[in-house]
Order: C-alpha cells, then structure tokens, then sequence
C-alpha cells in the first residue's frame, strides 16, 4: 500500500532554516510528481511546491519562491523540502502529497494536478 | 491566481440529509478541478477529480458536477463519518489552489 511517512519538523527560529523528508513506499516512486502542501493551525490548505517524476521541473507558489527548494532522490524513494529564510507564516503542518497523474496536455499545458495519497503530516512551528 | 470560493463556509445537517457545497471559480477551469475531504487531525482525502470522476473507493452517496467556474459536491444522505470539511482545488493552473473550506457539522 501507498505510505509518505514526513519527518524533519520542529521549531526553529525566523530566519533559519529548516529541511523536511518524505520516505514513499508502495508504489513506483521515479514514475510519479510530488507535492508539497501546507496548513496553517486553524486554517486552509496551501499548495506550496512541486516536482516533476524525474526532477525535471518544479514549481512553486509564490509565498516561498526563493526560499523554498523541492527535491527528490528517485533511487532511495527520498522527496524533499529546504526551507530557508523562515518566517512565522510559514509555521504550519507540512504533507507530501503524491501526484495523481492524472493530468492530460491542454494546448501545450499540462492540466490536472490532484493529490491522491498524503502522508501524516509534520509540523513547522517558525518563533523565537 | 486563481481564486476558488466556496460556500457555505459551513453547514449544520443531520444524518440522512442530503448536503450541497458549492465552489467558484475566479476563472474558466474548465472541469479540472477537485473535492478532498479532511477530518480533524488527519490528511485530506481526494474524494472526486475532474469534476465529477469518483475516486477509487469513494461511496456512491458523493458525487460532482460542475464545469467552467461553478462546481458543485453533494452528499446524497449524510453518514456520521460524513461530519468533517470539505475542500475544492483548481487543478487548471500553477500554483494549484484551494477553497476556504466547509465545515459539515452535526445538526
């Protein structure tokens, strides 16, 4: 069966850095994008980064641009967040999320990114 | 940005009813869209994808419609493993973005 298992999280200072992992197993991880998606205490989901199945590409939402870094390690099932430059915004429980692959090409754009396995979740708490 | 607004922001109900969220869009999304339920403490759950497609294992009693800006879940007769919030995400565009939720609570 599909697991993302988090881990990483704590407390840490603004304007340090932070880096979170996500193990996956149960299914062929290098044929698969990942996510990251983040809630703050009380409050709604946040799409916050993502990359491709072989790295190739990742994007990211705006509120981290620049500070934030996904990145995998396809031969050891091994997805990843640098998080730098920390704010107390980004204090929140942080869930890797599988990639449906459900997407289809629109017009030369790739539509249809859903997250259709989530691992526990591990929480960022970002104060001095 | 795409900005996905949903309502109600909750709704009281009681086992049996039938139940409706809806969720706008800021822009034509066609029908690339989602719900995902989420019970306190625990990740959120695809329930339906496309608009309308049920997840693998996901009762009959939810399903959506919808297509363009206006999307609409419905739960047919609410189950007490029901009670829990509800949101929607435009899978249109980067960043992927979410609704403010629903609360479906016990009546």
């Amino acid at each position: 069966q599909v697991q993302l298992v988090e881990s990483g999280g704590g407390v840490v200072q603004p304007g340090r850095s932070l880096r979170l992992s996500c193990a996956a197993s149960g299914f062929s991880f290098s044929s698969y994008g990942m996510h990251w998606v983040r809630q703050a205490p009380g409050k709604g989901l946040e799409w916050v980064a993502i990359i491709w199945n072989d790295g190739s590409n990742k994007y990211y939402a705006d509120s981290v641009k620049g500070r934030f870094t996904i990145s995998r390690d396809n031969s050891n099932n091994m997805l990843y967040l640098q998080m730098n430059s920390l704010r107390a915004e980004d204090t929140a429980v942080y869930y890797c999320a599988r990639d449906s692959a459900r997407g289809l090409v629109e017009m030369g754009t790739i539509r249809g990114f859903y997250f259709d396995y989530w691992g526990q979740g591990t929480l960022v708490t970002v104060s001095s | 940005d795409i900005q996905m607004t949903q309502s109600p922001s909750s709704v009281s109900a009681s086992v049996g009813d039938r139940v409706t969220i809806t969720c706008r869009a800021s822009q034509d999304i066609s029908s690339w869209f989602a719900w995902y339920q989420q019970k306190p403490g625990k990740a959120p759950k695809l329930l339906i994808y496309t608009a309308s497609t049920l997840q693998s294992g996901v009762p009959s009693r939810f399903s959506g419609s919808g297509s363009g800006t206006d999307f609409t879940l419905t739960i047919s007769s609410l189950q007490p493993e029901d009670f829990a919030i509800y949101y929607c995400q435009q899978a249109y565009s980067f960043p992927l973005t979410f609704g403010g939720g629903t609360k479906v609570e016990i009546k």
